[in-house]
């Protein structure tokens, strides 16, 4: 079954400090992977998207990796801030209709 | 470029009545997909429609359908609205299918009493 997991579910740390973010899944064929970010009640905003052969992506202090060989992902949030306070939704498109499979997200509270 | 809007933003129904949400894409995008949100499912797919077909389908019942105008703008239709049809909705423009970026809406919150 094509499956995403994230983990942790919540997260909480200060202001400053950095974190990691874990995506496992199943799905195949894998065609690539995204993380979302998305703030209370708005939509979610593409970080990155990577290919099998992308095993590293940066958006300024986010910054993704995939090993496609254990088929997991993490993103790493560098010197947080009060903003990166949201959800992180990993995404990965693939499986037998070529679908999106979404994981539950990483809820992330960044406090002062 | 203006980016997916959605309307309305936020909605209230009873229990049994049907609702029409609505959706423009980006510009230029002929890919439409809807999502439903909620707190203990995460974002379920619902379809996908690309120049007027469906092209994609979620495991939904029949009382959610969907349609694409030629402008690319979509609707989505819940029909004998239940409680737990209670959620954000949204939907997301790309200009080709899944294998490109999608681009979200902020939503429709949908609450049914």
């Amino acid at each position: 079954k094509n499956q995403v997991e994230q983990s942790p579910q919540s997260l909480i740390i200060l202001e400053g400090k950095n974190c990691t973010l874990q995506c496992n899944y199943t799905v195949s064929p894998f065609s690539n992977l995204r993380w979302y970010k998305q703030d209370t009640g708005r939509g979610p905003v593409s970080l990155t998207i990577m290919t099998f052969s992308e095993n590293t992506k940066s958006n300024g202090r986010y910054t993704a990796t995939l090993d496609a060989d254990t088929k997991q992902s993490s993103l790493h949030i560098t010197a947080s801030q009060l903003s990166d306070s949201a959800s992180y939704i990993c995404v990965v498109a693939g499986g037998s209709q070529g679908n999106l499979i979404f994981g539950k997200g990483t809820k992330l509270s960044v406090k002062p | 470029k203006a980016g997916v809007t959605q309307t309305p933003r936020y909605l209230i129904k009873t229990r049994g009545q049907q609702v029409t949400l609505s959706c423009s894409p980006i510009s230029g995008h002929r890919s439409v997909s809807w999502y439903q949100q909620t707190p203990g499912q995460g974002l379920q797919f619902l379809f996908e429609y690309f120049s007027e077909t469906q092209r994609n389908k979620g495991n939904f019942p029949g009382r959610f359908s969907g349609r694409q105008f030629s402008n690319s703008r979509s609707e989505m239709n819940v029909s004998t609205l239940e409680l737990g049809d209670s959620a954000l909705y949204l939907c997301a423009s790309t200009p080709q299918g899944f294998g490109n970026e999608q681009f979200f809406g902020p939503g429709t919150r949908l609450t049914v009493l």
